[in-house]
């Protein structure tokens, strides 16, 4: 699988939007960019994903560079309940592929 | 809730000994993955299975193995812990086709080896 490159942590106080970013420069015509979060204490949850276009849904959008080089996670206005571990990976359409975790970015919100 | 569900939700044992984690996928995913957490490692892919088979193999140590059966449950098989073994471990699944392209996480299993 490609790899993503994303910061290690980042703050955001309540209320605001919030820009996560993720760089995939050997990112395949094939792959997807997923996002997932994990908050504390629990297991990995789906955020949102795509491939060349740009994507909304109830928990954030996701814009994809033209390149597909790079990607962002917008959370229009982030709550204290976001503050998780955010994670963008890119799949390979179809089954038999595993997902493989980097470190993510720590996304701390602050009152 | 994700509809995978996972037991034990913890679980104490010692070292040398033998454990099984079991998961049940969503209804109607045909694939489950394995993923081991531990505070130093982050998540570590260990396995996947696919209608009950052996799809792709991660970081999946030899004295772990598992299965998914028939009926698409899943477990994983610990043997001869070590207290490196102690962590929370995942289970995922996932179906195939557009929806399928994406994984749906259980609550994960507290295994602390003492």
């Amino acid at each position: 699988d490609a790899k993503t490159t994303q910061p290690n942590s980042m703050e955001s106080n309540e209320e605001e939007p919030v820009h996560l970013p993720c760089n995939h420069s050997t990112i395949s015509g094939t792959d997807y960019i997923h996002w997932y979060r994990q908050l504390p204490s629990q297991g990995p949850e789906y955020v949102i994903h795509g491939l060349t276009s740009n994507v909304n849904n109830r928990m954030a959008s996701l814009a994809i560079a033209e390149d597909r080089k790079s990607s962002t996670l917008i959370l229009h206005r982030a709550t204290l309940r976001d503050a998780a571990v955010y994670y963008c990976i890119l799949r390979v359409w179809g089954y038999g592929q595993n997902f493989v975790f980097g470190p993510g970015t720590r996304l701390s919100v602050l009152p | 809730d994700s509809g995978v569900t996972q037991t034990p939700k913890h679980l104490i044992t010692a070292t040398g000994q033998r454990v099984t984690l079991r998961c049940s996928p969503r209804s109607g995913d045909l694939s489950v993955y394995w993923y081991q957490q531990s505070l130093d490692q982050g998540l570590q892919f260990l396995i996947q299975y696919y209608n009950g088979e052996e799809r792709a193999k991660g970081n999946i140590l030899e004295r772990f193995s598992a299965q998914q059966f028939p009926d698409l449950h899943s477990e994983l098989n610990l043997s001869s812990l070590e207290l490196g073994d102690s962590a929370l471990y995942f289970c995922a699944s996932s179906t195939t086709g557009v929806r399928g392209n994406t994984i749906y996480f259980g609550e994960g299993s507290w295994l602390t080896v003492v």
